[in-house]
């Protein structure tokens, strides 16, 4: 079936340091390719997408390119800022947005000042 | 825009008990999706319902049922609930069948006791 991998955290930066979250896939077809961000006490919000191969996402300074070569969908920031500190999530839906989708188990991320 | 409500925010059961989540879904959306996420854990998929129906539905037993209304909210309905159900209930909302990016409620932490 359809699973999402990403690394697992916690994930530790100072301030405006460089962000990877690495996040592989495994997929029939040609899936669409998700990052979710969860802050403390909320729901999940859609950080940026990708649905179909080679599609880069991007939104708030972040970045994802869907690799199907790879079936890497792997999340960068090229400075983060304390307010970034939060648990990301990938996630892939099987044909859609609309689909169920299907989360990897997430990484905390902390930034500190 | 009211985005996506779920109510109660917080509920503490008692092994055997049932329990009933509500769900607003976002203005003009007529999809809704339950998921489930356990503490450090990514959501997994319960079901979708679409025009009243469930459409869909994850690896849960039928234990987990649930109802749409005609205005679009939705119940999840928890019977004879175990230790394992503890865990925070996210409601997703979207629109039509396919095809449609999926918003996150804030979700409904249940505690069973």
């Amino acid at each position: 079936g359809n699973s999402v991998t990403q690394m697992e955290g916690p994930v530790t930066l100072s301030e405006e340091a460089f962000l990877t979250i690495n996040c592989t896939y495994t997929a029939t077809g040609y899936p669409s390719l998700f990052w979710y961000v969860q802050y403390p006490g909320e729901g999940l919000q859609l950080l940026l997408k990708a649905t179909k191969a080679d599609d880069k996402g991007s939104n708030k300074g972040f970045e994802a390119t869907y690799r199907k070569e790879t079936t890497s969908f792997h999340l960068e920031k090229g400075s983060v800022q304390v307010s970034d500190s939060a648990v990301y999530f990938c996630a892939l839906s099987a044909y859609s947005g609309n689909t169920p989708l299907v989360f990897g188990k997430g990484t905390r991320l902390s930034v500190i000042a | 825009d009211a985005g996506v409500t779920q109510s109660p925010t917080h509920l503490i059961k008692t092994r055997g008990q049932q329990v009933t989540l509500r769900c607003s879904p976002k203005s003009g959306h007529d999809t809704v999706s339950w998921y489930q996420q356990a503490l450090g854990q990514g959501p997994q998929f319960i079901f979708q319902y679409y025009e009243e129906e469930e459409r869909q539905r994850g690896n849960f037993p039928d234990r987990f049922s649930g109802h749409q209304f005609p205005n679009y909210s939705s119940e999840l309905n928890v019977n004879a609930l175990l230790l394992g159900d503890s865990a925070l209930y996210l409601c997703a909302s979207s629109w039509g069948a396919l095809g449609s990016e999926q918003y996150f409620g804030p979700g409904t932490r249940l505690t069973v006791t």
